[in-house]
Order: C-alpha cells, then sequence, then structure tokens
C-alpha cells in the first residue's frame, strides 16, 4: 500500500496570508489527524477528523481549521498567518480503532515571512 | 491526564554500543505507549508499540523496549548502535479519552560516534 502522503512539502507564505495544505491517507483509513513540529513546542495535537467529522481537537487557535472529504482525504488551513506558525506541519492515518497505529507523511514544512 | 516525559535531550554513544532512550509515562489507567523515529526531513515512523500484552516489545531496527509499571517506564533500548540509528526519537502515550491522539515526549536526538 501507498503510504501517507502530503502536498505541498514546501511552503512561503507572508504574515496575514493563508495556507492549506493538503494529506492523503493511507487506503481504507478513515482517520486522519493533524500534528504542528516546532522547535520551541515539539509535536502538538490540533485536530482528528474521521468519516468527515471533526472527532477531536487539540488547543489551537480558531485560525486553524480543516475537514475531511468522501474519500478521506483531509486538509488543514491557517487563516492569518503568523510568524509563531512556522512548523512542520504532519498528518497521520489509521483505521480510527483506539489500539491502531497512527502512520505519518513526511509533513508539510511552512515558513512564514 | 496522559503525559510521557523524556529523560535526555540529546544521548550520544559508540558504534556498537548499547542505546537506552528514557521515557517515563503519566497515566491514571494502564497506557497505550509508543516509540517513533524521525530521520532529517522525514516524519515519523514507528518503532514499536506497548497495547497491554506483552511487557517486553521488539520493534523494528533492533530496537525493543520494556514496560515497567512499578517504575511507568518505557525505554528503549538496542544492544549495538549502527550508524544509521542516528535520529531523533519520540514516546508517546495515547489518549484516553476516546480520541485518537497522541501525547508526545520532547524528543531525544540520538547521535552515533564512528
Amino acid at each position: 500500500k501507498a503510504g501517507v502522503t502530503q502536498t505541498p512539502r514546501y511552503l512561503i507564505k507572508t504574515r496575514g496570508q493563508q495556507v492549506t495544505l493538503s494529506c492523503s491517507p493511507i487506503s481504507g483509513h478513515r482517520s486522519v489527524s493533524w500534528y504542528q513540529q516546532t522547535p520551541g513546542q515539539g509535536l502538538q495535537f490540533l485536530f482528528e477528523y474521521f468519516s468527515e467529522t471533526q472527532r477531536n481537537k487539540g488547543n489551537f487557535p480558531g485560525r486553524f481549521s480543516g475537514r475531511q472529504f468522501s474519500n478521506s482525504r483531509s486538509e488543514m488551513n491557517v487563516s492569518t498567518l503568523e510568524l509563531g506558525d512556522s512548523a512542520l506541519y504532519l498528518c497521520a492515518s489509521s483505521s480510527g480503532t483506539f489500539t491502531d497505529t497512527q502512520y505519518f507523511g513526511p509533513g508539510t514544512r511552512l515558513t512564514v515571512l | 491526564a496522559q503525559s510521557v516525559t523524556q529523560l535526555g535531550s540529546h544521548v550520544s554513544v559508540s558504534e556498537g554500543a548499547l542505546v537506552l532512550l528514557r521515557c517515563n509515562y503519566s497515566s491514571s489507567v494502564p497506557p497505550y505507549l509508543f516509540w517513533y523515529v524521525q530521520y532529517p526531513n522525514q516524519g515519523l515512523q514507528l518503532l514499536l508499540k506497548y497495547t497491554s500484552a506483552a511487557t517486553l516489545v521488539k520493534g523494528i531496527n533492533g530496537f525493543e523496549a520494556e514496560f515497567k509499571k512499578s517504575e511507568t517506564s518505557f525505554h528503549l533500548t538496542k544492544p549495538s548502535a549502527h550508524m544509521r540509528d542516528a535520529a531523533e526519537y519520540f514516546c508517546a502515550v495515547r489518549s484516553l479519552s476516546g480520541a485518537n491522539n497522541l501525547f508526545f515526549g520532547t524528543g531525544t536526538r540520538l547521535t552515533v560516534i564512528p
């Protein structure tokens, strides 16, 4: 099976702009989770989508949003970008059951200037 | 609430030496624990996971970890380090809220000295 894919791999934006990141999960997986990785805060959970519904949300401002499509692909959107949003954004897919493993994509490196 | 603490942000070992990366967890109930590895400019790769079956868990690339409830620990070990093991390692615990998210430790960067 193909792994988790994320596009684009690199992005450069300026403050105030918005950005959309995309994640395609492993075939058959219905759960997609998003994480932000920064040197200062480490890996932090953003939100999880399961069967097109947001099932759980981390402690991030409303500028961070997401959605999931019927084919389980997910997008994450960040509006009004701030310098502190510069990070590696990782997507993980799983079947959605409690004991299942989360498989991570290579990430999207976002730089905000 | 669940959390994990990784002791030592940087660990250096000589090639062929024992690798020991420490992880302690905090959880009110038996946790589900994971170790992931991250190579430069890549995502996270699962090394192994503990889901309340055997306490000694064997993973990929010769790594293993032992769940010790009395010590609330889940340390990662490998008998003999290889140059290719140089990477960042993350311990994680599954949320118990029914949600499918992980809480990660701060990571340990492993350097292997030739």
